[in-house]
Parts: structure tokens; C-alpha cells; sequence
């Protein structure tokens, strides 16, 4: 069983939704993060959390948005998307940012209709 | 750019022979390198990391090598076995983000 957890495991949304992805672990990490990752391809970052506040957006528009409501805690909320934006979005935590191994949820896939 | 190669997509192995993984890297700056597993559907899985400051890391079965002046790093795994069947991403650490490479699909035959 993996330590974090996300929530919930499919999405299928249309282009005018308004979603939310979330993310919780209890290891007493204090680094967070967000990747995205399509088919056959490695995992992108897109946002890293470091003591809950943003310390790394990968360029990422701003149909996109994250929010880290405490250390355990991460959504990622989705507005307007396109069919592009379908892909696996995978949550990680760390002890810190650099030199400590990502544990990382099993994601959560989400459909762009 | 590719700041991480893995220059083979995929690779098969016997059932109890020694799995090799290859992993390029552009920057010698770089100065943290991770392996991670990862079975269809599911999140990758942390297996073993090394600092640039050691050549060679072990934890059972597995076992990092890390070349400096070739700018290389692989994994080893002795003996593979079935369920070492998965797609294999070699990470590093480049301001303090996790960045991958394309992995390696090892397929182990029985």
C-alpha cells in the first residue's frame, strides 16, 4: 500500500468543469508535489510545495491551480481544461526538496472531454 | 533537452540473471541520481539513490553504480525475477527538482 494517497482514482471531465484532485500523506514530509504524466512518457513536474507554500511552478497555465491547505494536504483544482490535459497527475512527498527520495501516490487518471 | 538518457526502451532478461539498467546524464553538476520501478497503473516506486560523493550504493537485490567522469550511472539487479517486470525511470536531483528520464521497460523471462 503506498503511504500517499490520492483521490479519486478516475476523472472524466468536460471542457467547462470544475474539478479538484487531492493528495494526503502522513509521514511528516514537508514537501509536496505535483507531476503529470502521459502515456509512454517520464513524469513532468509541474508544482513543488516545500513547509506549504509554493516554492515551484514549472510554467504551468493557469487552468491549473494548487493549493496546500496543511503539510498532510495537496489538491490540485482544475478549471476549463483541454483534451491535452488528459494524462496520469501524480502526487509525491519528500522530507525536503532535492536530496530525499519522492514517495508518490498511485495518481489519479483524468479524461478531458 | 535531455538532461537524462536512457538510451534503451527496453531490454529482457532471464529469469535469474543479472539485470543491467543504463542511465546518461548532461550536467556534471548534477550531484544526486534515484532509480524508481513502475507497474502499469500505479505511482513509481523509490528503489535506490546515490550522491555523487560515493561510486556504488546497495540495498538487496540492487545496486547503483555511479561514473563521474563518464557522466553514467546503472543499476543492477541480481537475480531478476519475474516481478522485477516494469518500467525502470533513472532520476536526478537538478535544483532541487526530481527530473526523469524515458525509463527502460524490463521484461523478465521465465
Amino acid at each position: 500500500d503506498t503511504e500517499v494517497t490520492q483521490t479519486p482514482k478516475h476523472l472524466v471531465m468536460g471542457m467547462t468543469n470544475k474539478k479538484s484532485l487531492k493528495c494526503e500523506q502522513h509521514m511528516g514530509h514537508r514537501a509536496m508535489y505535483w507531476y503529470k504524466q502521459k502515456a509512454k512518457k517520464p513524469p513532468e513536474l509541474m508544482f513543488v510545495y516545500s513547509y506549504e507554500k509554493l516554492s515551484i511552478n514549472e510554467s504551468v497555465p493557469s487552468r491549473f491551480s494548487p493549493e496546500c491547505p496543511n503539510s498532510s494536504l495537496l489538491n490540485l483544482h482544475l478549471h476549463a481544461l483541454q483534451p491535452e490535459d488528459s494524462a496520469l497527475y501524480l502526487c509525491a512527498s519528500s522530507q525536503g526538496t532535492g536530496y530525499s527520495p519522492l514517495h508518490f501516490g498511485n495518481g489519479t487518471r483524468l479524461t478531458v472531454t | 533537452d535531455q538532461q537524462v538518457k536512457q538510451n534503451s526502451p527496453s531490454l529482457s532478461v532471464q529469469e535469474g540473471r543479472i539485470s543491467i539498467l543504463n542511465c546518461d546524464y548532461t550536467n556534471s553538476m548534477f550531484d544526486y541520481f534515484l532509480w524508481y520501478k513502475k507497474y502499469p497503473a500505479e505511482g513509481p516506486t523509490f528503489l535506490i539513490s546515490i550522491s555523487s560523493i560515493k561510486d556504488k550504493n546497495e540495498d538487496g537485490r540492487f545496486t547503483v553504480f555511479l561514473n563521474k567522469s563518464a557522466k553514467h550511472l546503472s543499476l543492477h539487479i541480481v537475480p531478476s525475477q519475474p516481478g522485477d517486470s516494469a518500467v525502470y525511470f533513472c532520476a536526478v536531483n537538478r535544483d532541487d527538482k526530481i527530473i526523469f528520464g524515458k525509463g527502460t521497460r524490463l521484461h523478465i523471462l521465465p
